[in-house]
């Protein structure tokens, strides 16, 4: 079965310094993974997605990941936070095998930002 | 203008009450999906639509309905038998996906329930 963990519930950086989110997956299968964005009351926004082409994954508004399969991990990161990233982040893994591309959410990380 | 459109945003309704929540689509996907969201949990599957017709349960379908008419529109009913019904809903749409391949959804706003 497969599952994500995101290991951070809640991140505080400052303005202008880098950011850091971590998410481990368990797949038995060739995953997709996915960052997800939400501001308040809002629904989710695709930052970027990894489907088996290049490691490094770019996204919208600075943000990147690197898939590393050795380490299971897709850990989210931007050089130089801004205020307006303040939101929570999905990371979340999809069952490529079957089941119409079920998508399997991790628990979230609310990311905070100092001015 | 593509996207998804869910209504209303919030909805209020007295406990013993059944209520509709709409979700419309113009992407042209085939698959729809519902997930419901509490406060500090990630989002849990309800109901998802491959295909006009057809629909399958997710991971907490009790206590809710779907119905897929038409390719356009997803809505889902929260039944009265839904013990805990308050919660953020939001709904889904995707291309269908094939073995071996996934598709990114893309979500609407939300509706935020709210039964007392």
């Amino acid at each position: 079965a497969q599952s994500v963990t995101q290991l951070d519930s809640h991140v505080s950086v400052s303005e202008g310094t880098p950011v850091l989110l971590r998410c481990n997956y368990s797949s038995s299968y060739s995953p997709s993974l996915f960052w997800y964005v939400q501001h308040p009351n809002k629904g989710l926004q695709l930052l970027l997605k990894y489907t088996s082409a290049a490691t490094l994954v770019k996204g919208i508004n600075g943000f990147e990941a690197e898939f590393k399969k050795s380490e299971t991990s897709f850990h989210l990161t931007k050089p130089s936070a801004h205020m307006s990233d303040a939101a929570e982040y999905f990371c979340v893994v999809s069952e490529t095998s079957n089941q119409g591309g079920k998508l399997i959410f991790g628990q979230g990380t609310e990311l905070s930002v100092k001015p | 203008d593509g996207g998804i459109t869910q209504s209303p945003k919030y909805l209020f309704r007295k406990e013993g009450q059944n209520v509709t929540l709409s979700c419309e689509q113009n992407l042209n996907h085939d698959a729809m999906y519902w997930y419901r969201q509490d406060p500090g949990q990630g989002l849990r599957l309800i109901y998802y639509s491959q295909i006009v017709n057809d629909f399958q349960k997710g991971d907490i379908a009790e206590g809710y309905s779907v119905s897929r008419e038409k390719k356009e529109s997803f809505p889902l009913t929260v039944t009265s038998a839904q013990k805990n019904p308050t919660a953020f809903y939001l709904c889904a749409s995707s291309k269908t996906t094939g073995t071996g391949s996934s598709y990114e959804q893309y979500f609407g706003p939300g509706t935020r329930l709210t039964v007392t």
